[in-house]
């Protein structure tokens, strides 16, 4: 079953603009993962936001996450074209034996 | 350099043909995972490994095996490739159920003809 839904699918902003991708789950967590995806490669691993924690960041991203609302933001200041990627969240139930589940995804283009 | 390392990277073969994935990880992690990913789309797991010995299937059904023997070594195979096997395979791994997050492979894009 699909536990992360990015929103939105696809994005195109300039650089220098801030960018916000926003992932919502279903059911309780550990913890919440963001990744990205470069033109079909591997994902990278930005940074990993716990349940307790409300806020983290991380250079230019700043990650939120509201349990109660189930839901999470990841925002990307002073876009460059650099970041012109795909987006993930995945989501941790934390049990012993448990899996990432990964979200669909947001495009995001940032054009010179 | 602790890295995980898939091959091939590209791989076009015919239907019938048995193949299998390489997926190596020289960061000593306990866990490894593999993925199948279409283009544009999320990411599904097929199959996942919480130890030497230990394999699971993942949440799609996948007509693919996998093994693991040593704790480096994860690969995934096909036994006889089909169109609708068409995809991009990742494999990853991690250190402590994800806590600290995945470590991902650049992929192998496989195209069966």
């Amino acid at each position: 079953s699909q536990q992360g839904e990015e929103d939105p699918q696809a994005l195109s902003i300039q650089e220098g603009e801030n960018a916000t991708m926003n992932c919502s789950y279903k059911t309780s967590i550990n913890n919440l993962q963001w990744y990205r995806q470069n033109s079909g490669r591997g994902l990278v691993h930005l940074i990993l936001i716990r349940s307790n924690e409300r806020e983290k960041h991380s250079g230019r991203l700043r990650v939120t996450l509201d349990t109660s609302k189930k839901s999470s933001s990841l925002l990307i200041t002073a876009s460059r074209a650099a970041d012109t990627a795909s987006y993930f969240c995945a989501t941790d139930a934390g049990r012993r034996y448990s899996t990432l589940t990964f979200g669909k995804g947001t495009m995001l283009l940032v054009s010179p | 350099e602790a890295d995980i390392y898939q091959t091939p990277r590209y791989l076009v073969i015919g239907t019938g043909k048995k193949i299998t994935l390489e997926c190596s990880q020289t960061m000593g992690h306990d866990k490894m995972y593999w993925y199948q990913q279409d283009p544009g789309m999320e990411l599904h797991l097929i199959h996942y490994s919480y130890g030497v010995n230990s394999t699971e299937k993942g949440d799609l059904s996948s007509e693919s095996t996998v093994s693991r023997i040593r704790t480096e070594h994860f690969p995934l195979t096909l036994e006889s490739a089909r169109p609708s096997h068409t995809s991009q395979y990742l494999c990853a791994s991690s250190g402590d159920g994800g806590s600290y997050g995945y470590t991902f492979g650049s992929g192998t894009r496989l195209t069966v003809v």
